[in-house]
C-alpha cells in the first residue's frame, strides 16, 4: 500500500547509456514530480505534470525526458548518461497544482554513471 | 528571484538542548513556507508549515516576514530528531516547490 513507489532503487550504468526510472502513485492525486537530489544533498526540481500535461519545466538538459501514460505515473527516460547525471531523483505527487499541498515524496532512486 | 537560504550545514546538539535551524527566503509575493525531513533511510516527508501554524513531533515555526525568516525551533532535542531537514518555499504557482540546501541536525546522547 505504498503511496509513491519508483523503481529501480538503485541504478548503476556506464556514460553513454539510456535509462529509465519509473514512478507510480495510488493516491489519487493529479499532479507528480521529479526532483533531483545531487551529492551535497541539494534538492531542486525538475519536472512536473498535471493530468499527464507538462507544467514545470526547469532548465533541464533535453537529454531528461518525463513521460506520463496517465496521471498515476510518471517516468523519467534519460539519453546518453553523463558523470554528471549520478544523483538521487525523487518522484513526488500533490492533489493538484493549487495549494501549497503537501507534496508525498517516493524513496528516491539512485542513479550512478561510471 | 525565489531563493531559499539554509545558511548551516550542520546542527550539532545534545540531548534536550534547545534547537533553531534557520531559513530565510526571497520571493515577491506571499510566500508558503514547509519544512521538510528526511530521517536516515526514509523518504522526505513533511514536517510542518506556516499556515496550518501547528507543533509537530515539539518543532514549531513562524513566519516572520519583516526578516523573510522561517526558523525551525524545538526546545528540547531528543535523539530520534537527527535528520536533514528542508525549508521549502512554494510559489509562482503549480504548487512547484523551492528547496533550501538542507541542514542536518544531528542530536548527541
Amino acid at each position: 500500500d505504498t503511496a509513491v513507489s519508483q523503481t529501480p532503487k538503485y541504478l548503476v550504468t556506464q556514460m553513454g547509456n539510456d535509462k529509465s526510472i519509473k514512478c507510480e502513485q495510488n493516491l489519487g492525486h493529479d499532479t507528480m514530480y521529479w526532483y533531483k537530489q545531487d551529492s551535497k544533498k541539494f534538492l531542486k526540481i525538475m519536472f512536473s505534470y498535471n493530468n499527464k500535461e507538462l507544467i514545470i519545466n526547469e532548465t533541464v538538459p533535453n537529454r531528461f525526458s518525463p513521460k506520463s501514460p496517465d496521471k498515476a505515473h510518471l517516468n523519467l527516460h534519460i539519453n546518453s548518461l553523463e558523470l554528471g547525471d549520478s544523483a538521487v531523483y525523487f518522484c513526488a505527487s500533490s492533489p493538484t497544482t493549487g495549494g501549497p499541498y503537501e507534496q508525498y515524496f517516493g524513496p528516491g532512486t539512485r542513479l550512478t554513471v561510471t | 528571484a525565489q531563493r531559499v537560504t539554509q545558511p548551516e550545514k550542520l546542527l550539532s546538539v545534545f540531548k534536550g538542548a534547545p534547537v533553531e535551524l534557520k531559513c530565510n527566503y526571497s520571493y515577491s509575493g506571499s510566500p508558503e513556507l514547509f519544512w521538510y525531513v528526511q530521517y536516515s533511510r526514509q523518504r522526505l516527508q513533511l514536517l510542518l508549515r506556516h499556515i496550518s501554524r501547528e507543533s509537530i513531533k515539539g518543532f514549531t515555526a513562524d513566519l516572520n516576514k519583516g526578516e523573510t525568516s522561517f526558523h525551525l525551533k524545538k526546545p528540547f532535542a531528543q535523539e530520534e530528531d537527527s535528520a536533514m531537514y528542508y525549508c521549502a518555499l512554494s510559489g509562482g504557482g503549480y504548487n512547484k516547490l523551492i528547496f533550501g540546501a538542507g541542514t542536518r541536525l544531528a542530536v548527541h546522547p
